[in-house]
């Protein structure tokens, strides 16, 4: 079946542009969670969804970041004035949420990668 | 605050031989681990997790991890590399109640040479 799909895959903006980054996750999986992964590193957590709630938005950098999932499905991650140091890639996986969360397998999309110049 | 440390950066092996990859976390209750992978261009692909019982786990591609509370670590081995293993791995830790949230270190990139 399909997997988590994220579009588009390389984004470049100017700094000060605002971004919208989509993730598709797989159907029917609750979880949705958004990492960022700077060059050489590991990724980091963003934020959480379960449904169409945020549960969890405490690795949102700045004000300037913002996600949304309104009707539990698809994900949008905004970034408000891009800065240089928002270039990275940006993940998005999804997990069936059955045990809560904590133990379910996260699957991942292939990424956007974001450069600002 | 959970941590995890990937100590090598990068790892070179020749094809066949044995690799150990090592990953060590700093949580003060019982964690849950997990070594994914990451080749170029691709999302992370979950290689083996463990949550409780059996502290050797298998994965799959003929990976296994060995929990060891005392260490506070969980390495990733496999007997015998293959050319196709040449990737990114990460180890990430997560915890109860927390929703799936993951913590990565910074991962191994395993070259493999003929």
């Amino acid at each position: 079946g399909a997997g988590v799909s994220q579009s588009p895959r390389y984004k470049v903006a100017k700094r000060g542009q605002d971004v919208a980054l989509r993730c598709d996750p797989i159907s029917g999986h609750v979880s949705l969670f958004w990492y960022q992964q700077a060059l050489g590193q590991g990724p980091e957590f963003l934020t959480y969804f379960q449904n169409e709630a945020q549960l969890d938005k405490s690795g949102l950098p700045s004000d300037r970041f913002f996600a949304e999932r309104p009707e539990g499905s698809v994900s949008t991650l905004k970034i408000q004035r891009t800065q240089q140091e928002d270039s990275a890639v940006y993940l998005c996986a999804s997990s069936t949420g059955v045990s809560g969360g904590s133990t379910d397998t996260q699957y991942f999309g292939p990424g956007t990668r974001l450069t600002v110049l | 605050a959970q941590s995890v440390t990937q100590p090598d950066i990068h790892i070179t092996v020749s094809e066949g031989a044995s690799l150990e990859l090592r990953c060590n976390y700093s949580y003060g209750a019982t964690p849950y681990l997990f070594w994914y992978v990451q080749s170029p261009g691709q999302g992370l692909q979950l290689l083996l997790k463990y949550f409780s019982g059996d502290t050797l786990v298998q994965g799959i591609k003929g990976f296994e991890a060995e929990f060891k509370r005392s260490q506070s670590s969980f390495n990733l081995r496999k007997p015998s590399v293959h050319w196709s293993d040449a990737a990114e791995y990460f180890c990430a830790v997560g915890r109860l109640n927390q929703g799936g949230k993951l913590i990565f270190g910074q991962g191994t990139e395993l070259s493999v040479k003929p």
